[in-house]
């Protein structure tokens, strides 16, 4: 079984739908969760960063983790075309500096105008 | 806002040859990254590096490679002989000290071994 799973996609949704992305995870180990935007041939930007269970908002943006389940989840809502890119959920076991990120596969979305 | 900076964005190197790829991380940062990802493929961890000494690397950091932060600003990645399965884009990233922070990551350097 991989340490993180997450469903490649592609995704395709009109422009205005509520898109849900998701990542399952084996290692209860990893304590940090993250979401990044990853354009095309670009580095990976920070979206979404979460410690505990429960949800986290920012703008039209979600972070979802569920521990008992090893289960996160992005939602965006009111989805732009400009959102179209690969998103990463990356995790990590601990926070004291020199933890590595372990990353999913990404799921590419492309919202159409 | 800060970034993490890397040159170059693109070089084409013959296998068996050196190369060198720089960063330049965010200046109050202290903890120092490589990742990979190969065209289609995941982001993979290399190496972290904190204090002037690598705290950790992954099985595919073998003796090829090294890291170096040779001043106060910038760090490196050296492969010293490069293969064709080392064509990938490779991303500096950074983090700060602070309980929470997390890691940011540089543009890339797109790297194609011919």
């Amino acid at each position: 079984q991989k340490e993180v799973e997450q469903d490649p996609g592609p995704l395709s949704v009109p422009e205005g739908a509520i898109v849900s992305l998701n990542c399952t995870y084996s290692n209860s180990a990893f304590q940090y969760f993250m979401w990044y935007r990853q354009y095309s041939r670009k580095g990976p930007e920070l979206l979404m960063y979460t410690y505990s269970s429960g949800n986290k908002e920012d703008g039209r943006f979600t972070a979802q983790v569920d521990k008992s389940s090893k289960y996160i989840s992005l939602f965006i809502r009111d989805s732009q075309p400009s959102d179209s890119a690969t998103y990463l959920c990356a995790m990590s076991a601990a926070n004291f500096g020199n933890e590595k990120l372990t990353f999913g596969t990404g799921t590419r979305l492309t919202s159409i105008p | 806002e800060p970034e993490v900076t890397q040159t170059p964005s693109h070089q084409v190197t013959q296998m068996g040859q050196e190369v060198i790829l720089r960063c330049v991380p965010i200046s109050n940062h202290l903890y120092f990254y490589w990742y990979r990802q190969i065209l289609g493929q995941k982001v993979e961890f290399l190496v972290s590096f904190y204090n002037n000494e690598i705290s950790e690397k992954s099985e595919i950091f073998d003796d090829q490679f090294s890291v170096e932060r040779p001043d106060g600003s910038n760090f490196t990645l050296k492969i010293r002989s490069t293969k064709l399965e080392d064509s990938a884009m490779y991303f500096c990233a950074s983090r700060g000290q602070a309980p929470g922070n997390t890691i940011y990551f540089g543009e890339g350097s797109w790297l194609t071994v011919v």
